[in-house]
């Protein structure tokens, strides 16, 4: 069974701020999901990645597959960035995506 | 906007009631799947219906169930309510089961008193 571990829980950063939160998984996996959840509840898909690195505006995620891990970098953080982060993997077999997700880190902006 | 809908977004109901929450797929998206968050936890997949047919199943008992339609709308039934079940349910559908990008519901806040 895959165990995914988000870390920090919790981070406060100042407006500008470099930000990074780190998932690691238990298992081999065929992809990794960042999602990101606003107070409301709905998750929005931010990247799928099964190696090496994406970047889509101020947001980086690396993969490191060998280590089993992956980072979520957030550059320029703005306080409309203030979310919480979710890893989640993708299992290599299996009928069904059953999605493993981390409980998440809650990032707070200030301006 | 996902273009996943899910109704109602909130609901309170007592301890032993049943409950039914729905979900509207975006078009020509043949599997959906459920999953239960926990206040300040990650989602728990519930199970997945691909072509109307459950296929796959996470840790949850059989009071736990679901249709899938062919007009891309699904539902997830709940059974005689615990106070545990509490929570934000999420629907994500997906083009066949295979498809790794998942697309997310705003979700439904069910409160059990």
């Amino acid at each position: 069974k895959n165990e995914v571990e988000q870390s920090p829980q919790n981070l406060t950063a100042q407006e500008g701020e470099f930000i990074t939160i780190n998932c690691s998984y238990s298992v081999g996996i065929s992809a990794l999901h960042w999602l990101q959840q606003h107070p409301g509840g709905g998750i929005v898909s931010l990247f799928l990645l099964s190696s090496g690195k994406k970047k889509h505006g101020r947001l980086i995620a690396t993969i490191n597959i060998q280590e089993k891990h992956s980072s979520l970098h957030i550059t320029a953080s703005h306080p409309r960035d203030s979310a919480v982060y979710i890893c989640a993997t993708s299992p290599l077999s299996g009928s069904a995506r059953q999605l493993t997700f981390g409980s998440g880190t809650q990032l707070t902006v200030l301006p | 906007e996902t273009g996943v809908t899910q109704s109602p977004t909130h609901l309170i109901k007592t301890r032993g009631q049943q409950v039914t929450l729905r979900c509207s797929s975006q078009s020509g998206h043949n599997t959906v799947s459920w999953y239960q968050q926990a206040l300040g936890q990650g989602p728990q997949f519930i199970f997945q219906y691909y072509r109307e047919e459950e296929n796959g199943r996470g840790n949850f008992p059989p009071r736990f169930s679901g249709l899938q339609f062919p007009n891309y709308s699904s539902e997830l039934n709940v059974n005689a309510l615990e106070l545990d079940d509490s929570a934000l349910y999420l629907c994500a559908s997906s083009m066949g089961v295979r498809s790794e990008t998942q697309y997310f519901g705003p979700g439904t806040r069910l409160l059990v008193l």
